[in-house]
Parts: C-alpha cells; structure tokens; sequence
C-alpha cells in the first residue's frame, strides 16, 4: 500500500539556522508534491507545489526539492525564525479530478529555538 | 485569515444528539471536501464533492452525512456519533479544474461527543 514518511516527528533548530524536512514515499508515483503548514488547532495552509519534471522550486525562504529516483521530497527553511515553528505536512498527489487523492504525511513538528 | 469559514469552532454534543457543521467559502471553488484529523495525526479524507455532487466517500459511517446545498455551502450532519468520532474536522476547498490545486483548508471545527 502506498506510504508516507515525513523522518522526524519533531525537529528542534536554533533561530538562524536551515531546517530541512524530509519526506519519502513507497509503492506511489506521484506526479507532484504540496507541502503545507500546520499550526495548533487549525487547518493546514498550503505553502509550495513541485511537479515531477522539477527539481527545485523557491519562495523566499523556503526551498523545496523532488527527487524521482529517491522517491523523496526535501523542504529548507532557511534563515530560520521562532515563527517558523509548526508541524509541516507533505502532500504527494497525482492529476485528476479534484484533490481527494492527496494523501498527507503526518507531519513533523518543528521548533525554531530563539 | 482562511477564505474557508467553518461553523462552530467547537461543538461538545453527546452520543444521542444530531448537529451539523457548516462550511462556507466564496471563492468560487467548484470542489470541497470533509476531512477528519485526531492528534499527531494527518487529515484523513472523509468525503468529497465536486460541482455539488458527491464524489468520494472514503468508507465513512452512516452517522456522518455530507451536505452540498450548493456551490458556497458544504454541511456535515452528525447523529449518534461515537466518543472516538471526537476530532478536528476540517472542511477545505479547491479551484475548478485545476488538475495539481491546493487545497484551501477552513480553521476547523473542534468536536467532543461525550
């Protein structure tokens, strides 16, 4: 059966710092990935998508990797500030029709020490 | 601020009463979906409609029925529910037609069944 893994369910840097998450996928292909960020209590926010065909993708202090081969995606943070700290899910999915075939990691919460 | 607007943000009900939970977003989204998380979980799909008409149930007890008035609306009635249905019930919502689009997740709605 197909299956997440997000490595770690916590991870705790220093403020400055580069936090990088990572993600793994078995028996799934999907054709891209969305990463999104979870704070307590509320619902998820979308934050970057990388299709297949790219290996890299940037919004301002995030960095998001896909590697096919390795079957996994790798999310940076650089820079990193206390009000980055929050449970991130990756969300590998396939096209067609509407997003019922999202399937989330379970995250990994991320504390940024000041 | 979410454009997805959930009601209530906490529902306390016991195992004989019959609520619902309202979700409204006018973003022009033509698909939105019911999705259930406990603690340290990920979001687990619960239902799906896409242009009003329902098109994924993931298995999901009879005690919880969906609701698509219409394109702006999604309610999820609830009715004899159990105490392990107590979760955070995320309503989100996705642009039409838009093969990789992210998912626009409500705040959710807090509910306890004692």
């Amino acid at each position: 059966s197909q299956k997440i893994e997000q490595n770690s369910e916590a991870l705790n840097i220093q403020e400055g710092k580069t936090a990088t998450l990572t993600c793994n996928y078995t028996n799934y292909s999907p054709a891209y990935l969305q990463w999104y960020r979870q704070d307590p209590g509320r619902g998820p926010v979308f934050l970057l998508l990388i299709r297949e065909n790219e290996k890299e993708k940037r919004k301002e202090r995030l960095k998001v990797t896909f590697d096919t081969t390795l079957k996994q995606s790798l999310f940076h943070i650089t820079a990193s500030q206390p009000a980055d700290s929050a449970t991130y899910l990756c969300a590998p999915g396939n096209y067609g029709g509407s997003q019922g075939n999202l399937i989330f990691g379970k995250g990994t919460k991320l504390s940024v020490k000041p | 601020d979410t454009e997805v607007t959930q009601t209530p943000k906490h529902l306390v009900m016991g195992m004989t009463n019959k609520k619902s939970l309202k979700c409204e977003q006018h973003m022009g989204h033509r698909a939105m979906y019911w999705y259930k998380q406990k603690a340290k979980k990920p979001p687990e799909l619960m239902f799906v409609y896409s242009y009003e008409k329902l098109s994924i149930n993931e298995s999901v007890p009879s005690r919880f029925s969906p609701e698509c008035p219409n394109s702006s609306l999604l309610n999820l009635h609830l009715h004899a529910l159990q105490p392990e249905d107590s979760a955070l019930y995320l309503c989100a919502s996705s642009r039409p037609g838009q093969t990789t689009g992210e998912l626009f997740f409500g705040e959710g709605s807090r509910l306890t069944v004692l």
